[in-house]
């Protein structure tokens, strides 16, 4: 069954700290890996796109890694600012039926 | 640059009552046009895809259809709200291959009541 599941569910920390959110995903074959920012109440704004053959991508302060092998992907935020506060939604690409499955995403608040 | 636009951003319903959103696209030609709902926790559900003007494919059987009576329009409908039928209501687009970038609209709220 092709799945996205994201963790942790949700997580709060400090404003200027760091933090890593995981993505595992089951698809097949494997076309893509997305992610998507949504602040509440908005629709979700692409941050980055990787390839089977691309390990990491960076965006500003978001960097994604991905790992093909083991169906992982994380995004790390970089000194993190309370505008960083959103939903993250991990995405992954199927190629054969030119799909993709959107995780649930983790919902990320930054605290003054 | 090419941009999206969804309305009406909130909208709240009878049970029984008919519904229309709508989305256009500006700034490119062709488009690959999509209808996501979104509830809460949960990820965002494919509804529709359209590849072209009059071609609707819909994923899920549902209350809802969907028409593309233009090339950058795109309407979701219903004729008879469910109260099952309230959620986030995500309009994109994206060009070429559908694996392709997804550019998303603003989002409808809709509550049925």
């Amino acid at each position: 069954k092709n799945q996205v599941e994201q963790s942790p569910q949700s997580l709060i920390i400090l404003e200027g700290k760091n933090c890593t959110l995981q993505c595992n995903y089951t698809v097949s074959p494997f076309s893509n890996l997305r992610w998507y920012k949504q602040d509440t109440g908005r629709g979700p704004v692409s941050l980055t796109i990787m390839t089977f053959s691309e390990n990491t991508k960076s965006n500003g302060r978001y960097t994604a890694t991905l790992d093909a092998d083991t169906k992982q992907s994380s995004l790390h935020i970089t000194a993190s600012q309370l505008s960083d506060s959103a939903s993250y939604i991990c995405v992954a690409g199927y190629s054969s039926a030119s799909k993709i499955i959107f995780g649930s995403g983790t919902r990320l608040s930054i605290r003054p | 640059s090419q941009t999206i636009h969804q309305w009406p951003a909130t909208l709240v319903q009878p049970v029984g009552s008919p519904l229309s959103l709508e989305c256009t696209v500006e700034g490119t030609s062709n488009p690959n046009l999509y209808w996501y709902r979104q509830a809460a926790g949960r990820g965002l559900q494919l509804l529709f895809y359209s590849v072209g003007i009059g071609q609707i494919s819909s994923e899920v059987p549902q209350n809802l259809s969907a028409s593309r009576p233009q090339d950058r329009q795109f309407i979701l409908s219903s004729k008879k709200l469910l109260l099952s039928d309230s959620g986030f209501y995500l309009c994109a687009w994206s060009g070429g291959q559908y694996t392709g970038e997804l550019f998303f609209g603003e989002g409808s709220r809709l509550t049925v009541l």
